[in-house]
């Protein structure tokens, strides 16, 4: 269990507003990533972080920011949500195990865009 | 560019039978990491496995056991007399290495496995 926490757990908005989805850690971890999985896609990865204020792009970071101020924060945004954004969002972070590092995940987030 | 297939879109069992998940990735690396994942109908993620390419001894866990051939690119999970608590979306992941960079991983789009008590 690597104390990630996701909020809002479940979210409806409307299309043309920003959303704003927030991963916390509790394991002081250096690099977090946010993922959407979609049917038929498996997960795809957003964007990731690896460090404070340090983020690049993923493959489908197209319509999204992120931000990381603090180590344990990591906060995507919808700059202007649209349907196709309606998905389950995952927040990970890398951990270390007796195997090596391995990417652990939160609990989701279900995003409906109307 | 790595990629990973897991061409079993959903697979039927009756409990206590045997159950092949099938993966087979692409990289160009010689050094690469493999995953497997659970997601059970609750919606979270479940780390199940990791293993190095230089390391293809097959690993058994419980019920669970997996064959990493690299002559055939594949990583594939058995379940041994299934459970019901096996119901679930599986997916396996490939992670090239890359030193100090993102660790990112690519994910296959997940086989559901469905056991029928």
């Amino acid at each position: 269990d690597a104390g990630i926490t996701q909020s809002p757990r479940h979210k409806v908005t409307e299309t043309g507003t920003p959303v704003t989805l927030r991963c916390h850690q509790t394991e002081n971890h250096r690099y977090m990533y946010w993922y959407r999985q979609d049917p038929g896609h498996g997960l795809r990865l957003i964007h990731y972080s690896y460090g404070v204020k340090d983020t690049d792009k993923g493959e489908v970071s197209d319509g999204y920011s992120v931000s990381r101020s603090k180590t344990e924060d990591f906060l995507l945004t919808l700059e202007s949500a649209t349907s196709s954004q309606t998905s389950v969002y995952f927040c990970a972070t890398l951990g270390t195990t007796l195997s090596g590092n391995t990417i652990y995940f939160g609990e989701g987030s279900w995003l409906t865009v109307v | 560019a790595q990629k990973v297939t897991q061409a079993q879109t959903e697979i039927s069992v009756v409990e206590k039978e045997d159950v092949t998940l099938d993966c087979v990735y692409e990289t160009r690396d010689t050094t690469y990491y493999l995953f497997w994942y659970k997601q059970p109908p609750s919606g979270e993620l479940v780390f199940l496995i990791r293993r190095n390419s230089f390391d293809e001894q097959n690993e058994i866990s419980g019920r669970y056991s997996w064959n990493f051939q690299k002559s055939t690119s594949s990583f594939n999970f058995t379940i041994t007399a299934s459970q019901v608590v096996d119901s679930a979306v599986y997916f396996c992941a490939l992670r090239e290495y890359s030193g100090a960079g993102s660790y990112q991983l690519t994910f296959g789009k997940g086989t559901k496995l469905s056991v029928i008590p």
